[in-house]
């Protein structure tokens, strides 16, 4: 249920600083969702953008989609320490309801 | 979307015992997922629970070791069963929303540890 890739692995900025992190998959979908995780917690579900979606916003996150190039992007603007945690992408095929994860991406944010 | 609630939060367990993992949904949901998640990884999913069917099992994963149970549609167990050290991991329920336009609910984990 893995076969995606995210980078960067971990990364860490300063509070107020925006955080960047990418995905990469490989077969082809129906959406892609992000998902936050609080120090092995349950997840939380973010921001789901469909295959036919470029680019959406909800607060302060934006979601890029590329579907030619199999990847896409979030973007944390302005972050808090309260954004420390670690962020999953997960697809969504046509074909069945299954979840297929990245690797995930530990973002620290330094008061 | 629908709130799970998922118990026991964390256990410390001996070798060779078995523990049953529950969750619980506030609404009735056909589509459960049970899923692993060793420290530091991602999730590994062990095996889809449809109401009134047989779990779908992933590779790597039999019904011997990790018994669910889908007796109607608001709730799923869980069972690692005969535990080794190695069975130390996060363990997570999750349900697939009605439509395919909102994410996942996960429940809040079981975090156990054998000694």
């Amino acid at each position: 249920s893995q076969q995606g890739e995210e980078d960067p692995q971990a990364l860490s900025i300063q509070e107020g600083e925006n955080a960047t992190m990418n995905c990469s998959y490989k077969t082809s979908i129906n959406n892609l969702q992000w998902y936050r995780q609080n120090s092995g917690r349950g997840l939380v579900h973010l921001i789901l953008i469909r295959s036919n979606e470029r680019e959406k916003h909800s607060g302060r996150l934006r979601v890029t989609l590329d579907t030619s190039k199999k990847s896409s992007s979030l973007l944390i603007t302005a972050s808090r320490a309260a954004d420390t945690a670690s962020y999953f992408c997960a697809t969504v095929s046509d074909s069945n309801y299954q979840l297929i994860w990245g690797a995930g991406t530990k973002l620290i944010i330094k008061p | 979307s629908a709130v799970i609630s998922q118990k026991p939060s964390r256990d410390i367990c001996q070798r060779g015992t078995s523990l049953t993992i529950q969750c619980q949904v506030d609404s009735q949901v056909t589509m459960m997922f049970w899923y692993r998640q060793q420290p530091g990884q991602s999730l590994t999913l062990i095996a889809t629970a449809n109401q009134g069917s047989e779990a779908t099992y992933e590779s790597g994963f039999v019904i011997d070791k990790f018994p669910i149970s889908r007796p109607n549609l608001t709730f799923s167990t869980l069972t690692v069963s005969n535990m080794s050290p190695e069975d130390s991991s996060i363990y997570l329920c999750s349900v697939a929303p009605g439509t395919s336009n909102y994410g996942y609910t996960f429940g809040s984990g079981t975090r156990l540890t054998v000694v």
